[in-house]
């Protein structure tokens, strides 16, 4: 059972279309991290939240919007996506931002862009 | 900026075998932290062993361990006694200490041949 919970497992969707991947975790970490993933590939970073504000955007496109609502949750926010956007994202956390922890990694969301 | 590069794309060992994963990194810095994770069909990214680069006595998990060589830059991976569920890409990660950056090689697919 993995500690990171991932939500949706699998989304299609249009161009047009806004939707929302979302991911929890319940071990007081307070570093969270987007990652996307493209097949055959390793993790890219996207985005790093440090005590639920954002410390590292990797110039991710404004199609993708980062929420913290609070320590446990992570959203990520997707609007007018691109075909190449197609991938698996991955949400992680670890327990302190800098103190380099291992991370641990929900099992994703499979992103599909008709 | 660090690379991390794992020269083997593919390596296939007999169950009960003892395998060798390589890995080479690239940085000038002395603090930092090294990984290896394995990413089975399921997705997970789920961590194998993590070795402090201050530490000079190799990290051992069970039938997991390393060979760090500071030096030389080079952080391989040893599993022994080889098992059907070790079958995964497996990814050496490397994170510079506080800057919250896990560097992914490219991955090394296991496969095991019962």
């Amino acid at each position: 059972d993995t500690e990171v919970t991932q939500t949706p497992k699998h989304l299609v969707m249009g161009m047009t279309n806004k939707k929302s991947l979302k991911c929890e975790q319940h071990m007081g970490h307070r570093a969270m991290y987007w990652y996307k993933q493209k097949a055959k590939k390793p993790p890219e970073l996207m985005f790093v939240y440090s005590y639920e504000k954002l410390s590292i955007n990797e110039s991710v496109p404004s199609r993708f919007s980062p929420e913290c609502p609070n320590s446990s949750l992570l959203n990520l926010h997707l609007h007018a996506l691109q075909p190449e956007d197609s991938a698996l994202y991955l949400c992680a956390s670890s327990h302190e931002p800098g103190d380099d922890q291992p991370q641990h990694f929900g099992d994703g969301t499979r992103l599909s862009i008709l | 900026a660090q690379t991390v590069t794992q020269s083997q794309p593919e390596m296939s060992v007999q169950e009960a075998e003892t395998v060798t994963l390589s890995c080479t990194y690239d940085t000038s810095e002395s603090d930092y932290y090294l990984f290896w994770y394995k990413q089975p069909p399921s997705r997970q990214m789920i961590l194998v062993i993590r070795q402090e680069a201050y530490k000079q006595q190799n990290a051992t998990e069970n039938r997991f361990s390393v060979n760090f060589q500071k030096a030389a830059k080079s952080f391989s991976l040893k599993i022994s006694d080889s098992q059907l569920g070790d079958a995964a890409m497996y990814f050496c990660a490397y994170d510079l200490q506080g800057a919250q950056k896990l560097v992914f090689g490219q991955g090394t697919r296991l496969t095991i041949n019962p």
